[in-house]
């Protein structure tokens, strides 16, 4: 089965600086990849996902990015935060055989301030 | 458009209690997954069950046990003889193809389950 780490566990940052949220998984082989916000409150809200290796699809535009530089690595991104992308950032993948079936990774808690 | 309806926000009982959360869900595809997920203190969510859309049957597993009616577009969940180790958010989720052999989960807004010891 699948493992899946995200770091750091929770980040404070000030607006307007950078941000790069790091994603891996262990345990299975070309997975569907997922970033999803949840904002305090509220429900998760789909960002990116990703089929393979440099490939990228949003769901959302604003002003994250994400990128997949290896199979099993995945990154969000960000040139300058906002107060408003404060949440908890939880990165998912999919079983190699029910790619239907998304795991989740610990999160991560960032507050911008 | 897809849809994912639970419309108890905040649900307290008594440890030993049982106790339903409810799950509504639209979608016009024939084929599609339906989840629950487990969201403790902690923040990680934890995968809990997936029933495909043709699979009607009734699952339990210990305490937990799951009603999927297609007829009502409803997939509820219910825990017997609650624990405080219940105590969490549960996401019901819908899984549709989003093409490139991807599928996009859309959540419910959770319910946030109290069990008071």
């Amino acid at each position: 089965s699948q493992t899946i780490h995200q770091w750091p566990a929770t980040l404070v940052q000030p607006v307007g600086s950078p941000l790069s949220l790091e994603c891996t998984v262990e345990g299975t082989s070309n997975p569907n990849l997922y970033w999803y916000r949840q904002a305090a409150g509220r429900g998760l809200q789909l960002l990116f996902y990703s089929v393979g290796i440099g490939q990228i699809s949003s769901e959302v535009p604003q002003n994250l990015s994400a990128s997949r530089p290896q199979d099993r690595q995945f990154i969000l991104s960000s040139k300058k935060l906002l107060l408003s992308d404060s949440g908890f950032y939880l990165c998912a993948c999919s079983d190699g055989t029910n790619t239907d079936t998304q795991y989740f990774g610990p999160g991560t808690r960032l507050t911008v301030l | 458009a897809q849809k994912v309806t639970q419309a108890q926000t905040e649900i307290s009982v008594v440890e030993k209690e049982d106790v339903t959360l409810d799950c509504v869900y639209e979608t016009r595809d024939t084929t599609y997954y339906l989840f629950w997920y487990k969201q403790p203190p902690s923040g990680e969510l934890v995968f809990l069950i997936r029933r495909n859309s043709f699979d009607e049957q009734n699952e339990i597993s210990g305490r937990y046990s799951w009603n999927f009616q297609k007829s009502t577009s409803s997939f509820n969940f219910t825990i017997t003889a609650s624990q405080v180790v219940d105590s969490a958010v549960y996401f019901c989720a819908l899984s549709l193809p989003s093409g490139a052999g991807s599928y996009q989960l859309t959540f419910g807004k959770g319910t946030k389950l109290s069990v008071i010891p």
